[in-house]
């Protein structure tokens, strides 16, 4: 079973900063099978990136997906009040990340 | 866009079981993989397993099988997750999803509000 871990942590950012997540995993992720989630308290998970790179509908530009193989990242190019949240990346199917928490400094 | 609107929060002793329900609104299961995730209180993401509606064969995690079931009912539109023997370890909130195809190893596009299930003596 792969294993996804992620860094950091936590993250603590400004507003207009820009944010940097890492999902390493410990074998390589088949066709770039990796998504990425964001996740604000009390609410249910909301898909960001899909096939690595792909964002979902709706979801702005300034959130971008890379990587292949083993490891990926999640780029936040502008941190907006909104985006402080928990992010998780997905192996598709059983695999999550532990989650990286992105927090304002 | 299809809403998935889970049953209501749930208290249980040890020993019982519970069952969740999800019900897709503005649209159907059809063509699209159910699953469940489930997440203790402050931590993360767990999958539990899913199926694809309406005659797939349910996929469970390792940790769950003989004590979980999930089916759907296609003429109402609402997918069910029967956890049982349950105990104070299952508390958590447990989440509806819908994969992005009929797959139930795939990404997971739209999500239910969860149902908080609380086991407690």
């Amino acid at each position: 079973e792969i294993v996804l871990t992620q860094s950091p942590g936590t993250l603590s950012l400004s507003p207009g900063e820009r944010a940097t997540l890492s999902c390493r995993a410990s074998q390589s992720v088949s066709s770039s099978h990796l998504a990425w989630y964001q996740q604000k308290p009390g609410r249910a998970p909301s898909l960001l990136i899909y096939g690595a790179s792909s964002r979902a509908t709706g979801i702005p530009d300034r959130f971008s997906g890379s990587g292949s193989g083993t490891d990926f990242t999640l780029t936040i190019s502008r941190l907006e009040p909104e985006d402080f949240a928990v992010y998780y990346c997905q192996q598709y199917g059983q695999t999550f990340g532990q989650g990286t928490k992105v927090e304002i400094k | 866009q299809v809403q998935l609107v889970q049953s209501g929060v749930e208290v249980k002793k040890p020993g019982s079981s519970v069952k969740v329900s999800c019900r897709a609104s503005g649209g159907t299961f059809s063509n699209h993989a159910i699953i469940w995730v489930r997440q203790a209180p402050g931590q993360g993401l767990e999958w539990m397993g899913g199926l694809i509606p309406p005659f797939g064969t349910p996929f469970y995690a390792q940790k769950f099988q003989g004590r979980v079931t999930m089916s759907t009912d296609e003429s109402t539109s609402i997918a069910y997750m029967d956890l049982s023997r349950l105990r104070s370890e299952d508390t958590a909130v447990y989440y509806c999803a819908r994969a992005g195809a009929r797959l139930v190893l795939y990404y997971y596009e739209d999500w239910g509000q969860g149902t908080l299930v609380a086991v407690s003596s």
